[in-house]
């Protein structure tokens, strides 16, 4: 089952901040987040692990939650080129391999 | 170092036909996967090799089969194709460290676009 995403969308101001959540209803040992520009290749942002380690990637954050099997990913100070659609991809501790599970996406566009 | 590439591009089929997208990795990287994207949807596991030699299923295997060439190559072919395998298809590699716990960064190829008429 894939991890749920929200908000589906957000449209956002130069400058202003935004919070895109990812929550699973398995137990959860890292949770990875990819951007896709529009017609592109999804691209790596960051990996965060059991045990509440937070990575950062330019002014975008993310933590993890394990209790609630959930992460979130910061956006601060938004810019142009954040624009764009975020993924969340899970493994759970059940999972057999190195697979990810993608959510449904959420859709930023920044607009100056 | 192009990453990973595949062909074709763009591809159009009528309901029935086969075909097999390409795809190739120059970053000597052990693992490859398959993924398909429906318009406004997430990504889909279709198939992946943990290591050359080796294939497994996916969330949606049906209609596909795949072959691992060698290490560098991981095709994907559609036998019989139907119009509802209309999509975006991704192939991802990673290099997959042995002996930890998660997987490592997948690395995306531009995608193929497939119509099925």
């Amino acid at each position: 089952q894939q991890p749920v995403q929200s908000p589906q969308a957000v449209i956002l101001r130069e400058g202003e901040d935004a919070v895109i959540n990812c929550s699973s209803s398995k137990a959860l040992y890292s949770v990875h987040w990819y951007r896709q520009k529009h017609g592109e290749a999804p691209v790596f942002l960051m990996i965060l692990l059991k045990g509440g380690e937070q990575k950062g990637h330019e002014k975008i954050s993310a933590s993890f939650n394990e209790k609630k099997q959930q992460s979130s990913l910061y956006l601060t100070a938004s810019q142009l080129s954040y624009s764009g659609t975020y993924f969340c991809g899970t493994v759970d501790f059940k999972a057999a391999g190195n697979k990810l599970t993608f959510g449904g996406g959420t859709r930023v566009l920044v607009k100056p | 170092n192009a990453g990973v590439t595949q062909t074709p591009k763009f591809q159009v089929l009528k309901t029935g036909q086969s075909m097999t997208l390409q795809c190739a990795q120059d970053m000597n990287h052990n693992s490859m996967y398959w993924y398909r994207q429906d318009p406004g949807m997430g990504l889909r596991l279709i198939y992946y090799s943990a290591s050359e030699g080796t294939t497994d299923k996916g969330e949606v295997p049906n209609g596909y089969n795949v072959s691992r060439l060698n290490k560098r190559e991981f095709s994907l072919r559609l036998e019989s194709a139907a119009p509802s395998q209309t999509s975006v298809y991704f192939c991802a590699s990673s290099e997959e460290t042995s002996g930890r716990a998660f997987p490592d960064t997948q690395y995306f190829g531009p995608g193929t676009r497939l119509t099925v008429l």
